[in-house]
């Protein structure tokens, strides 16, 4: 069964905090993605990584940071976490793209609602 | 104006009713196109996954993509309470995932 687990299901950080959500998949995945979904605006990529030590911005990197140090592991930093940032942050995991392949599903982890005070 | 748009709901229908969920997009790059179902404090699974343009079906869903009109549908035929959900579209221009998400439409099935 494939599963992709994130470390809290609920956190609550103050102001100025730095926080870490941490994804792990078990899959051997090479592409990981971190979301934030917030009500009316869907999933918004923030950062994504297509191997180890790389990664690439999404639509909304600013005030995030990433860290991809083993291939089943990514993790978002929140440098210094402000009250627009509570949210819900969703990890996702799929394989590589290669030419050819029609389907390459992504596996959405539970998800970590943050709340920011 | 956002790439995707997705009425946001909520839908309410009762037990049995046909449903249809839509979206449209502005990118006519897009070629894959996925329909993903997210129950409440859940993450997103994926329903429904097609190709370009044409209908595909799955026991009571049905994905269809125009491409020339950028739009997509699914539809629930016999719908259940346990479809209750929030129904995210999302699409890509290549097989590798870089998926933009619509906002997402909340449905109810009543009994």
């Amino acid at each position: 069964d494939v599963k992709v687990t994130q470390s809290s299901r609920y956190l609550v950080k103050r102001t100025g905090e730095k926080v870490f959500l941490e994804c792990v998949q078990d899959m051997d995945h090479e592409n990981m993605f971190w979301y934030r979904q917030d009500p009316g605006l869907g999933l918004r990529l923030i950062y994504f990584s297509y191997d180890v030590k790389m990664k690439e911005k999404g639509d909304i990197p600013e005030g995030y940071s990433v860290s991809r140090e083993k291939k089943e592991r990514f993790s978002l930093i929140l440098e210094s976490a402000s009250t627009n940032q509570t949210s819900m942050y969703l990890c996702a995991s799929s394989l590589e793209s290669e030419i050819g392949r029609v389907k390459s599903e992504a596996f959405f982890g539970q998800g970590t609602r943050l709340t920011v005070v | 104006q956002k790439e995707v748009e997705q009425d946001p709901g909520p839908l309410s229908v009762p037990e049995g009713a046909i449903v249809s969920l839509n979206c449209t997009y502005s990118n006519s790059a897009f070629q894959y196109f996925m329909w993903y179902r997210q129950y409440s404090r859940k993450g997103p699974e994926l329903l429904m996954y097609t190709y370009s343009s044409g209908n595909k079906e799955d026991g009571r869903f049905t994905a269809q993509v125009d491409k020339s009109s950028k739009y997509i549908s699914l539809f629930i035929r016999d719908s259940q309470p346990s479809d209750s959900a929030t129904y995210l579209c999302a699409m890509s221009a290549w097989a590798g995932n870089m998926l933009t998400f619509g906002g997402g439409t909340r449905l109810m099935v009543k009994p």
